[in-house]
């Protein structure tokens, strides 16, 4: 069965930075394209990052631009966002997802939480 | 593309029939997908390209639609099918979500 473990959430000044990563295991990782999904407490959902099977294409919603990197380790079936200039409105849970932004979203990790607050 | 679901939450028993909407702001085919996320839990793949059942995802749930205008349909209602219900379009650009459809026990 899929599973997906999200870590390295926590609080974080404005204008700080944090990275996410994910444990990946139950599919074949090196395979699959994998996401970023956030959700504000209480509010929808967000794609924010996604990367192919080999990192070779990554895409970011507007509002992270220049500020988040999404990377992947096949060999240690790891996802990671690296998130710089953190900014209030960045404050989510970070959801894990295989699948990327042209197909769909098929496993999800249980999210990590990100508070951005002076 | 914009993704607009209604109802916005409804109220409903076990055992009855649901049918929630959504809209796209522009055509997408059939690239669109459904999700249900039970409280306090992620969300959870329903329905993918329209009208194919994830599989282990009970058959009462039914994807239509395509072009602009899709629909979930919940064939009896169960317990653990309470919860909030959200589209997706994968068709270009972002993926995006609607804001969710809320189903409540009346």
């Amino acid at each position: 069965e899929a599973q997906l473990v999200e870590s390295g959430g926590g609080v974080v000044r404005p204008g700080g930075s944090l990275r996410l990563s994910c444990a990946a295991s139950g599919f074949i990782f090196g395979d699959s394209g994998m996401s970023w999904v956030r959700q504000v407490p209480g509010k929808g959902l967000e794609w924010v990052a996604g990367i192919n099977w080999n990192g070779g294409s990554k895409g970011y919603v507007e509002s992270v631009k220049g500020r988040f990197t999404i990377s992947r380790d096949n060999a240690e079936k790891s996802l990671h966002l690296q998130m710089n200039s953190l900014k209030a409105e960045d404050t989510a849970l970070y959801y894990c997802v295989k699948g990327t932004s042209s197909n769909w979203f098929e496993h999800w990790g249980q999210g990590a939480l990100v508070t951005v607050s002076s | 593309i914009q993704m607009t679901q209604s109802p916005s939450s409804l109220s409903a028993s076990p055992g009855d029939r649901v049918t929630i909407t959504c809209r796209s702001s522009q055509t997408i085919e059939k690239s669109l997908n459904w999700y249900l996320q039970r409280p306090g839990r992620a969300p959870s793949l329903l329905i993918y390209a329209a009208t194919n059942t994830q599989s282990g995802v009970s058959p009462r749930f039914r994807g239509s639609g395509s072009g602009t205008d899709f629909t979930l349909t919940i064939s009896g209602l169960q317990i653990e099918d309470f919860g909030t219900y959200y589209c997706q379009q994968a068709y270009s650009g972002p993926p995006t979500f609607g804001l969710g459809t809320r189903v409540e026990t009346k």
